[in-house]
């Protein structure tokens, strides 16, 4: 049974352009979780989606910051124009179920490099 | 809003020796589970332990084991005989009653001595 599986492992771009981090829950698991983590920091919530639909984005900046899980595919967080900010380590976490007392499941993360 | 606070930025433990990692929480949801994640050098988080508000004993997992003291509100982790692959931050988290995301500790970050 895969994990979570999110590509690329490491992302380069250069200010102004766009990023897009791709995330694959565990097989079976319908509740995905997007956080940001910077250098020397803890995980900061972002943004937490079911299929097709977002739940709560509480934590996802207002600008330039978006989010889906659509039907097919896996779920996708994209950074429109990138500044030097936006580098950290963004990682995707899956659940089987909204029951407070499972664990959330992370992939390896993407650590997004601005340049 | 719930809170996780861990004071420890930083901590040594002599390798076989054990070790303690604090953490304290803040909620008024009488239902949460606490969790505990490594997070070694390479990056990936690591689910170690688990504690629910409701359990009666203090989970354990191999090495790991939970102190739980529901009434101060704390969950430290004990890692006993720790080698020196334990290495690594490890981060107290907090499953919310909305939304049901984690919270998270800043961290502490464990080095073991040989």
């Amino acid at each position: 049974n895969a994990g979570v599986m999110q590509n690329p492992r490491h992302l380069v771009r250069r200010r102004g352009q766009e990023a897009r981090l791709r995330c694959s829950p565990m097989k079976g698991h319908s509740h995905v979780y997007w956080y940001r983590q910077l250098p020397e920091e803890g995980l900061k919530f972002m943004v937490y989606l079911q299929k097709e639909n977002i739940i709560d984005e509480s934590g996802m900046p207002k600008e330039r910051f978006s989010a889906e899980f659509p039907k097919e595919g896996p779920s996708i967080l994209r950074i429109q124009q990138v500044v030097r900010g936006d580098s950290a380590a963004y990682f995707c976490a899956s659940s089987p179920s909204l029951d407070r007392n499972s664990p959330l499941h992370f992939g390896n993360g993407t650590r997004l490099t601005v340049t | 809003a719930q809170k996780i606070t861990q004071t420890q930025p930083g901590m040594f433990v002599q390798e076989k020796e054990a070790v303690t990692l604090d953490c304290t929480y803040d909620t008024s949801d009488p239902s949460y589970g606490l969790f505990w994640y490594k997070q070694p050098s390479s990056g990936e988080m690591i689910f170690l332990i688990y504690q629910g508000s409701y359990d009666q004993q203090n989970a354990t997992e191999g090495r790991y084991s939970l102190n739980f003291q529901k009434a101060r509100k704390s969950a430290n982790l004990v890692i006993s005989a720790s080698q020196l692959g334990d290495s690594a931050m490890y981060f107290c988290a907090m499953r919310e009653k909305y939304g049901n995301k984690l919270v998270f500790g800043a961290g502490t970050i464990l080095r073991v001595k040989s």
